[in-house]
């Protein structure tokens, strides 16, 4: 069974331009997940889809950050502008569905993003 | 809302040493809890889940009890070996099905 999938894996990019990144889950997973690694800490939620329905971005920065799950697939996250401060990994994540019975999340490889 | 405390890292044990991370978790009601491994160089990956209180979830030789009374979950392992070493991230998944994960703690065995 193939993995989760994310590119590109690394991005450079200069404060204010805009980026965006790609998820393929695994095929099937209803639930899709984007985080935000801060070296030295743990993953941050930033959205979670069930399907192609927003289930949670409560801690979605909204004036920069948007994502989308188009036919409950693929998933983008788009940051515009970025600012040094979001210089992180990416990473995506999907399970079966939600609840205790399918919530192992499997993850991707992630986007090492740097701002300058 | 919910959030999750490891121990501060890095752990450095020999090799066959007994191992204990220590996790503890506010959240409201009756959350999943997990313990995640990242290795180096690879992405995260489920090491073991429990789901209600007294659970004891296992893989590879690691153990941890879901303890409602001390709202603790703690990773232990009998003999740690080298290739182990990885970092160890504590989550709980609570109400609404919404993801919380700890800092994580490094683990550092040498042969």
């Amino acid at each position: 069974e193939a993995g989760v999938a994310q590119s590109p894996r690394y991005k450079i990019i200069e404060k204010r331009q805009s980026v965006a990144f790609w998820c393929n889950p695994i095929s099937g997973h209803a639930t899709l997940y984007w985080y935000q690694q801060i070296l030295g800490q743990g993953p941050k939620l930033l959205i979670q889809f069930q399907n192609n329905g927003v289930v949670d971005d409560s801690q979605l920065p909204k004036d920069r950050f948007s994502a989308e799950r188009l036919k409950g697939v693929d998933s983008t996250l788009k940051i515009q502008p970025a600012k040094l401060e979001d210089s992180a990994v990416y990473l995506c994540a999907s399970s079966p569905s939600r609840g205790s019975s399918y919530n192992e999340q499997f993850f991707g490889p992630g986007t090492r993003l740097t701002v300058l | 809302g919910n959030s999750v405390t490891q121990m501060e890292g890095p752990v450095t044990l020999s090799e066959e040493a007994f191992l204990t991370i220590n996790c503890t978790y506010t959240a409201t009601g009756y959350p999943s809890l997990f313990w995640y491994v990242q290795y180096p160089g690879e992405g995260l990956q489920l090491l073991l889940k429990a789901t209600k209180a007294d659970d004891k979830g296992s893989n590879k030789g690691f153990e941890a009890t879901y303890r409602k009374e001390t709202t603790s979950f703690h990773l232990e392992k009998g003999s740690v070996q080298v290739s182990d070493s990885a970092v160890y991230f504590c989550a709980l998944e609570g109400s609404g099905y919404i993801p919380t994960f700890g800092r994580g703690t490094s683990l550092i065995v040498h042969p």
